[in-house]
């Protein structure tokens, strides 16, 4: 079975501020997926980066990077200049390799601080 | 591109009542899943259907829970009768294909809560 933990149930950030965000997970597969997942208060769920478990380059997009170590199963987000708008729950999640299943973690609540 | 559709966004019954969901995914998109989202968790997979046929049902608590997606295109949840473990936010999701099952699209969800 695959589990995620995020260890960080609430995170605050100063604007313009940069942070990190923890995950780590637990699997024995060998190719998988992982991913962030924004989700403001209006709650639709947004993907923020998609990491594949074969790929040793760190994913980027705009102000969102990961740290991806996969030999300690660890898939951590940074969001640099932080704004406003990145106020939300994110959520790390895994997928195995042909899977059709999510598997989340509990979240993390971050608010930007202006 | 019209993005997920979901109603109601709120709802609120009491416990041995019924409810139902509605889902509306994104044209074109084969594949539609509905989520569980307890306060405080992550979303946990209830359904995923491929057109209309069910492709994983295994974590749906069948005794109380049905689900149908008649025609390939909207879906309804429906809990009879409800207790009161079952207040969260329903998600729905679509997606293209079934594999890679990756790239959904989530719904704003229905929140609902058993009293």
């Amino acid at each position: 079975a695959q589990t995620v933990t995020q260890s960080q149930p609430e995170m605050s950030v100063q604007e313009a501020e940069t942070v990190t965000l923890s995950c780590t997970y637990d699997t024995s597969e060998n190719n998988y997926y992982l991913f962030w997942y924004k989700q403001p208060p209006s709650r639709q769920m947004i993907l923020v980066i998609r990491q594949e478990a074969y790929k040793q380059q760190n994913a980027t997009e705009n102000r969102f990077s990961v740290n991806f170590q996969k030999a300690a199963k660890s898939f951590s987000l940074k969001i640099s200049d932080s704004q406003l708008g990145d106020t939300a729950m994110y959520f790390c999640a895994f997928m195995k390799q042909g899977g059709n299943q999510f598997y989340f973690g509990t979240g993390t609540s971050l608010t930007v601080i202006p | 591109e019209a993005g997920v559709a979901q109603s109601p966004r709120y709802k609120i019954i009491e416990k041995r009542q019924s409810v139902a969901f509605w889902c509306n995914p994104i044209s074109g998109h084969a594949t539609l899943y509905w989520y569980q989202q307890i306060l405080g968790q992550g979303p946990k997979l209830l359904i995923q259907f491929q057109n209309n046929g069910v492709v994983d049902d295994s974590q749906l608590p069948k005794d109380r829970f049905s689900a149908e997606r008649l025609k390939g295109v909207d879906s309804t949840l429906k809990i009879q009768p409800a207790k009161l473990e079952d207040s969260a936010v329903y998600l729905c999701a679509s997606s293209l294909v079934v594999r890679p099952s990756y790239e959904q699209y989530f719904g704003p969800g229905t929140r609902l809560t058993v009293t």
